[in-house]
C-alpha cells in the first residue's frame, strides 16, 4: 500500500542541526512532491517547504529560509528535511507527506510523524 | 504570509450539519481553486478530507463537503457523527512572490 515512514524522534540542544528521513513505498517516487509539515505542541500546522522528487526542485516558508534543506535520493525513495541552528520553538512534530497532484492539490498521504525536542 | 483564519470550535449535536469557515485573502484563498482541508484526531496525522475546494478523495464519506464564496472557503459536515469529533485544518495554494502553502487555525469539533 501506499506508505511513507518516517525516521525515529530526535532530542536535540539548542544550535544543532536535525535531519529527518521519509521513506516512500507503494507508488512511483519521482511523479509526486513532497511537502513537510510540521505541528509544535498544542498548535496548528505550519507549512515548511515542497520537494519535488523528480528534479529536487524546492520551495521553502519565507520564515525557514536558510535554515531548512530539503533533499531526495530517487534510489532508495526517501525525501530529507534538515533543520539547522536549532531554537527551542523547532521542537514539533514533522511530517513528511505527499502532494497529490500538483504543487497545492491537496496532502494524500502522510507521514506517523517524527518528534523532535530541542533543549538544553 | 499570515494563518487562515477560522473559528476556534464549533459545536454540535448527533445527526446536525454544522459549517467551519476559512476566511484568507486574494493571494490565497480567493485567488486559487486549490482549498483543501484535514481532519487531524488527538496524537494522529492529518487526513485530507477535501481537496480543490470541493472534491472528496476516495474513501471520505459524502458526509463531508467544501465551498468557496470570494476569499472564504467552507466545510459543512451534515450527519454529524461521534467519530466527527477532531480537529479541522483548511489549507490554500497561495501565491506571495513565492509559491507556498497556507494553513488555517484550525478548528474543534464538538459532538455535543
Amino acid at each position: 500500500q501506499v506508505q511513507l515512514v518516517q525516521s525515529g524522534g530526535e532530542a536535540k540542544k539548542p544550535g544543532a542541526s536535525v535531519k529527518v528521513s521519509c521513506k516512500a513505498s507503494g507508488y512511483r517516487f519521482t511523479s509526486y512532491g513532497i511537502s513537510w509539515v510540521r505541528q509544535a505542541p498544542g498548535q496548528g500546522l505550519e507549512w515548511m517547504g515542497w520537494i519535488s522528487a523528480y528534479n529536487g526542485h524546492t520551495n521553502y516558508a519565507l520564515r525557514l529560509q536558510g535554515r531548512v534543506i530539503m533533499t531526495r535520493d530517487t534510489s532508495t525513495t526517501t525525501a530529507y528535511m534538515e533543520l539547522t541552528r536549532l531554537r527551542s520553538d523547532d521542537t514539533a512534530v514533522y511530517y513528511c507527506s505527499r502532494e497529490r497532484g500538483g504543487f497545492g492539490d491537496g496532502l494524500d498521504v502522510w507521514g506517523q510523524g517524527t518528534t523532535v525536542t530541542v533543549s538544553s | 504570509q499570515s494563518a487562515l483564519t477560522q473559528p476556534a470550535s464549533v459545536s454540535g449535536s448527533p445527526g446536525q450539519s454544522i459549517t467551519i469557515s476559512c476566511t484568507g485573502t486574494s493571494s490565497d484563498v480567493g485567488g486559487y481553486n486549490y482549498v483543501s482541508w484535514y481532519q487531524q484526531h488527538p496524537g494522529k496525522a492529518p487526513k485530507l478530507m477535501i481537496y480543490d475546494v470541493s472534491n472528496r478523495p476516495s474513501g471520505v464519506s459524502n458526509r463531508f463537503s467544501g465551498s468557496k464564496s470570494g476569499n472564504t472557503a467552507s466545510l459543512t459536515i451534515s450527519g454529524l457523527q461521534a467519530e466527527d469529533e477532531a480537529d479541522y485544518y483548511c489549507s490554500s495554494y497561495g501565491n506571495n512572490n513565492t509559491l507556498l502553502y497556507v494553513f488555517g487555525t484550525g478548528t474543534k469539533v464538538t459532538v455535543l
